[in-house]
């Protein structure tokens, strides 16, 4: 999993406050995936972007989630207002273009 | 829509013994299929992935998966178990856009591997 960035690798967070995750791709990729594997789940998607564009977020929460990927810099994933449910761990892969991209080792998000 | 399942949410092996990780798939175009090995608090590592060509798909560590459209199975195979292959392993199917590019991955819900010595 070299090359794809994540951190934090844990972020602990009380309901209602935010949580920001942040994912640096592998250099030359530009194209960001995030994902959400739930305890004895397989991983969902959630949003892919590329520079400075959402392309498909049909995986996002209507409320509360937001994803960035700016010119410069990582890519961002946002949630307001964590709810117990928000507990996950959140992966997200780089890659030039097509879907086996380089996935990060993950941000695991623990609500209290 | 697309949709894969995962026979088994867990295998237990002997060491040397063959290793088995069945999957199924639902597709409505040619798919895209990849297997992939999460260790523990690590990201997902690719072990291989179909796109069309050989049906027979050689990847790392010894593992193979044969593509069956006749069956829509991608079945993952290891002729010999190594106590390092314990692990989880998702199977994952790509969806094709509009433009005929395939991007985002759906997984099944994975298959844990226990090997034992």
């Amino acid at each position: 999993n070299a090359g794809v960035m994540q951190n934090p690798r844990h972020l602990v967070r009380r309901r209602g406050q935010e949580a920001r995750l942040r994912c640096s791709p592998m250099k030359g990729h530009s194209h960001v995936y995030w994902y959400r594997q739930l305890p004895e789940e397989g991983l969902k998607f959630m949003v892919y972007l590329q520079k400075e564009n959402i392309i498909d977020e049909s995986g996002m929460p209507k409320e509360r989630f937001s994803a960035e990927f700016p010119k410069e810099g990582p890519s961002i994933l946002r949630i307001q207002q964590v709810v117990r449910g928000d507990s996950a761990a959140y992966f997200c892969a780089s890659s030039k273009g097509g879907a086996a991209g380089i996935f990060g080792d993950g941000t695991r998000l623990s609500i209290l | 829509a697309q949709s894969v399942t995962q026979l088994g949410s867990h295998v237990s092996v002997s060491e040397g013994a063959l290793v088995l990780l069945r999957c199924n798939y639902s597709s409505s175009v040619p798919p895209y299929l990849f297997w992939y090995v999460q260790y523990p608090n690590q990201g997902l590592q690719l072990l291989l992935k179909y796109t069309s060509a050989a049906t027979l798909v050689k990847g790392i560590n010894g593992f193979e998966a044969e593509f069956k459209k006749s069956e829509t199975s991608f079945h993952l195979t290891k002729p010999s178990a190594h106590m390092s292959d314990a692990a989880e392993y998702f199977c994952a199917v790509s969806e094709v856009n509009s433009g005929g590019s395939n991007y985002k991955l759906t997984f099944g819900k994975g298959t844990l591997l226990t090997v034992n010595p």
